[in-house]
């Protein structure tokens, strides 16, 4: 079975707003996560990745939250944008190979 | 364009017909993996090489399938006899080591549709 799954299949967000994506993973010993973004038509992208010694990770307008406690972490995309209407993988990166959920398909409404 | 190249992009076969797809992965990159994505769904885990080794195949991989890394750097990726049910993308991708807790880098996929 899935060791990641992503809790919403669908988010729409307002342009300007701020989402929020999240996921959780069932092994306790994971302890490298990665959040990837595909665009229709193209392959996945990596955006983010976190390791489990850090409970956050900053990038250019996104954020990576990890909770160990309840095996779950979030993708924060501040001031969203028309470009990152996509689908949100996060991924096991602790398994070889890499397990993908089903996604979240982030729409952003003008 | 040094990212993960992936031909063709397209591919429309009629069932029965057999297709090869090829993968140039990131240059210098030890591990190479192939998924299989369907409308909604993630990538799927077919098979992937470490140098010019295969290590591993999913079940997903049936007889009909084979790929190969002859030469340690590009990959294909052949269908046999295609079905209906092969319809979907077919992603490649890189990672320069291979050890655990390292990303992936995917090319662009070929898209394949059996009629």
């Amino acid at each position: 079975g899935e060791s990641v799954g992503l809790h919403l299949p669908t988010l729409s967000v307002q342009e300007g707003d701020n989402s929020i994506i999240n996921c959780a993973y069932s092994n306790s010993a994971s302890d490298y996560f990665i959040w990837y973004k595909q665009e229709s038509g193209k392959g996945p992208q990596f955006i983010i990745d976190i390791r489990s010694n850090m409970d956050k990770r900053q990038g250019q307008r996104v954020t990576v939250l990890l909770n160990k406690t309840v095996k779950h972490l979030s993708l924060q995309i501040a001031a969203t944008q028309p470009g990152d209407s996509a689908v949100y993988f996060c991924a096991d990166g602790g398994n070889t190979p890499l397990v993908f959920g089903k996604g979240t398909r982030l729409s952003v409404i003008a | 364009d040094t990212g993960v190249s992936q031909n063709p992009r397209h591919k429309i076969t009629k069932r029965g017909q057999n297709v090869t797809f090829r993968c140039d992965p990131i240059s210098e990159h030890n591990r190479l993996y192939w998924y299989r994505q369907t409308l909604g769904q993630g990538p799927e885990f077919l098979t992937y090489f470490q140098n010019e080794a295969q290590l591993e195949k999913s079940r997903l991989l049936s007889d009909r399938f084979s790929a190969e890394r002859p030469k340690g750097s590009f990959s294909t990726l052949e269908i046999q006899r295609t079905e209906q049910g092969d319809s979907a993308m077919y992603l490649c991708a890189s990672s320069p080591t291979g050890v655990t807790n390292e990303k992936l880098f995917f090319g662009s996929g070929t898209q394949l549709s059996v009629l």
